[in-house]
């Protein structure tokens, strides 16, 4: 199947500093990529979608200007997450979907942050 | 009209079992229903998935039960394994809304060796 890559893994961050999280598609080309926040044994939360060369549309109650999301390409979306507070800890996962308009989701193995 | 219900919200199976996760739905522009399995600390994987056309698919011991007039959908998972354990997700999308996957809430399943 498809193969989505994040970056990093896991980061740990002091209280006001930004993160950059990278998503890359990696032998595939995403037309549509997807952010989510993962709360513990909790479902997936939709961020924000993001389509290759458009501004990303963010789901209410998500601040955009909190959370920057750029998709340059079509097989490179980021999420920056700015003056990082320790409830933006959470686990952030992306996902893209496949160029051509098929509907599978491809998930990345997700970035846990974490703001001290 | 969005929701997607999911039940049970954990699961605790014998190995060699059959763990059965149900799914249910509102709104009748969904037409596409996957499943998602996700370890701890893991991002979610792709397990199988069905359109509203058919009403059962299989690959391997994963099973997929579509009843379209009931609006609900279920994961059977034959012979389950302790590798099983797992939380899984059912999840549905419709045209033009660029996709986007309405989650279920999560089923917690356990397989006892």
């Amino acid at each position: 199947g498809a193969v989505v890559s994040q970056h990093p893994s896991r980061v740990i961050c002091k209280s006001g500093t930004s993160v950059k999280i990278e998503c890359r598609s990696l032998d595939f080309q995403a037309t549509t990529m997807f952010w989510y926040r993962q709360f513990p044994k909790k479902s997936l939360m939709l961020m924000a979608t993001s389509n290759e060369g458009s501004k990303a549309t963010y789901e209410q109650g998500v601040e955009k200007d909190k959370f920057l999301i750029n998709h340059a390409s079509l097989t490179l979306s980021t999420l920056t997450v700015t003056s990082a507070h320790p409830e933006d800890s959470s686990f952030y996962i992306c996902s893209a979907r496949t160029h051509g308009g098929t509907d599978t989701q491809y998930f990345g193995p997700g970035t846990r942050l974490t703001v001290l | 009209q969005q929701q997607v219900k999911q039940s049970p919200q954990s699961l605790i199976v014998q190995k060699g079992g059959i763990s059965i996760i149900n799914c249910a739905y509102e709104n009748t522009a969904f037409d596409y229903f996957p499943w998602y399995q996700q370890f701890p600390g893991k991002g979610p994987a792709l397990l199988i998935a069905i359109r509203p056309d058919v009403s059962e698919k299989k690959e391997g011991r994963f099973t997929i039960s579509f009843n379209k007039s009931a609006k609900q959908f279920s994961l059977h998972i034959m012979d389950s394994q302790p590798g099983d354990s797992a939380t899984y997700f059912c999840a549905a999308s419709m045209k033009g809304s660029a996709r986007q996957l309405t989650f279920g809430s999560g089923t917690q399943l356990t397989v006892l060796p």
